[in-house]
């Protein structure tokens, strides 16, 4: 099965700061990656389909890139709403895999 | 607009059969595959199973011998049977929809099981 390694695990930036987060898969999926923001007791949130499409109703602060094995989120200039966990999922076939998470903090 | 409503017990004894439903409104119901996901307190997200309108099904290695998802297409309602469950199965149970050529993901908004003596 295709695994899903998310990176870092964690990270800490400042309000206006760019913040990348990297998943890479164990083998290629094409585009089929999306990204999620969870904040606690909620649900999770769809923020990127299809490695780089913005869900609708989503800041254009984020944005998604990449294909094949290599992907990325990036939130452009970080806001304090913006402190969650950030989870990445494949879905071109199953298992629909995670990613570990990435906790982000101010 | 699809909705995902789910329900089903809340609270379960070890060695007990969780089981869930999801009705799905509002929307297309061939054209995607739907998922169980579950969360435990504390921890990442998990993939339960999927299943298609026509009822075919593919399941999580770690879980496959417990999981059962089923679907009755004219309802529009999709089924997860868990049996011998442990606390280990304590978490938010989420219902979803992931498109199988376009789309985007959805997300019921989960339902919370406890696994307790």
């Amino acid at each position: 099965d295709i695994q899903m390694t998310q990176s870092p695990s964690s990270l800490s930036a400042s309000v206006g700061e760019r913040v990348t987060i990297t998943c890479r898969a164990s083998q290629g999926i094409s585009s089929y990656l999306a990204w999620f923001q969870q904040k606690p007791g909620r649900v999770p949130k769809l923020l990127i389909y299809a490695a780089s499409t913005l869900q609708s109703g989503v800041p254009s602060r984020f944005s998604g890139s990449g294909s094949g094995t290599a992907f990325s989120l990036t939130i452009s200039s970080l806001q304090p709403e913006d402190v969650a966990t950030y989870y990445c999922q494949k879905y071109d076939r199953a298992p629909l895999t995670f990613g570990g998470g990435t906790k982000v903090e101010i | 607009q699809v909705q995902l409503q789910q329900w089903g017990a809340g609270l379960l004894k070890p060695s007990e059969t969780l089981s869930l439903t999801c009705a799905v409104s509002g929307g297309s119901f061939s054209g995607y595959y739907w998922s169980w996901i579950r969360q435990s307190p504390g921890k990442g997200l998990e993939w339960i199973g999927e299943i298609n309108h026509s009822g075919t099904t593919n399941y999580s290695p770690s879980l496959k011998s417990r999981v059962t998802i089923s679907v009755d297409t004219p309802k529009k309602w999709i089924f997860l049977i868990l049996s011998s469950v442990t606390a280990a199965d304590t978490g938010v149970y989420y219902c979803a929809r992931y498109p199988i050529l376009t789309g985007y993901p959805f997300w019921g908004q989960g339902t919370l099981v406890t696994v307790s003596s």
